[in-house]
């Protein structure tokens, strides 16, 4: 069964700073996605990553992924207030299998 | 922009009753899903649809489950005799290619069973 890890699970970051989220996952696959919630709202898609080495950016947000070490990260850069959301990792093992396995999610505050 | 829409956003029901949530997914998709994401806790798939057929389900998808494709445009999960732990954002999905483009959120329907 396909497990996937995000850590960490709570993020308190200053304005300004860099961080990263890292998104682990147990089974081989080349598809992983990136997802912001806002409370109370629907899932927004961030990223599409469909193959190692694969790195995509927007604004301040940058994802990547490693299949080899089934490890995906989200660095974000100089953070600002309005990226305060929960950011989910999701994965789909591929196959005939559509389906997307998500992580807990990261719960990101930004405080000024 | 095309987007997934979900009627009601919200829905208030008393245990054992049947519930209908609705979606229609963007026009030109082919795959359809619904996860439900409890209170506070991670998004879990429920099925997936394509082709007038579920093309995989869950173990949360059992016999109180169903899903339809009525029309052209609709998308319903029905969920036959609810139970207190069917409380949940049920979310619908929608994707023109599985597994190469992201899958597009509806903005959920909030199922409160009493």
């Amino acid at each position: 069964e396909l497990k996937v890890e995000q850590n960490p699970l709570f993020l308190s970051m200053q304005e300004g700073k860099n961080y990263t989220i890292y998104c682990n996952y147990s089974t081989t696959s080349d598809r992983l996605y990136w997802y912001r919630q806002d409370p109370g709202k629907s899932l927004e898609s961030l990223f599409v990553l469909l193959s190692n080495g694969a790195v995509k950016q927007e604004g301040r947000l940058m994802a990547s992924l490693d299949t080899k070490a089934r490890l995906s990260t989200l660095h974000i850069t100089a953070a600002v207030h309005d990226l305060s959301a929960t950011y989910f990792c999701a994965v789909n093992s591929g196959g005939s299998n559509y389906k997307l396995t998500f992580g807990k999610g990261t719960l990101l505050t930004v405080n000024p | 922009e095309p987007e997934v829409t979900q009627t009601p956003s919200h829905q208030v029901t008393q245990m054992g009753q049947e519930v209908i949530l609705r979606c229609v997914p963007i026009s030109n998709h082919l795959y359809f899903y619904w996860y439900r994401q409890i209170l506070g806790q991670k998004v879990e798939f429920l099925v997936s649809f394509y082709n007038n057929e579920i093309s995989e389900k869950s173990e949360i998808f059992d016999d109180q489950f169903s899903v339809e494709r009525p029309d052209g445009s609709n998308f319903t999960l029905k969920i036959r005799s609810t139970k207190l732990e069917d409380s949940a954002m049920y979310f619908c999905a929608s994707s023109y290619t599985p597994g190469l483009d992201t899958q597009y959120f509806g903005p959920g329907t909030r199922l409160t069973v009493l």
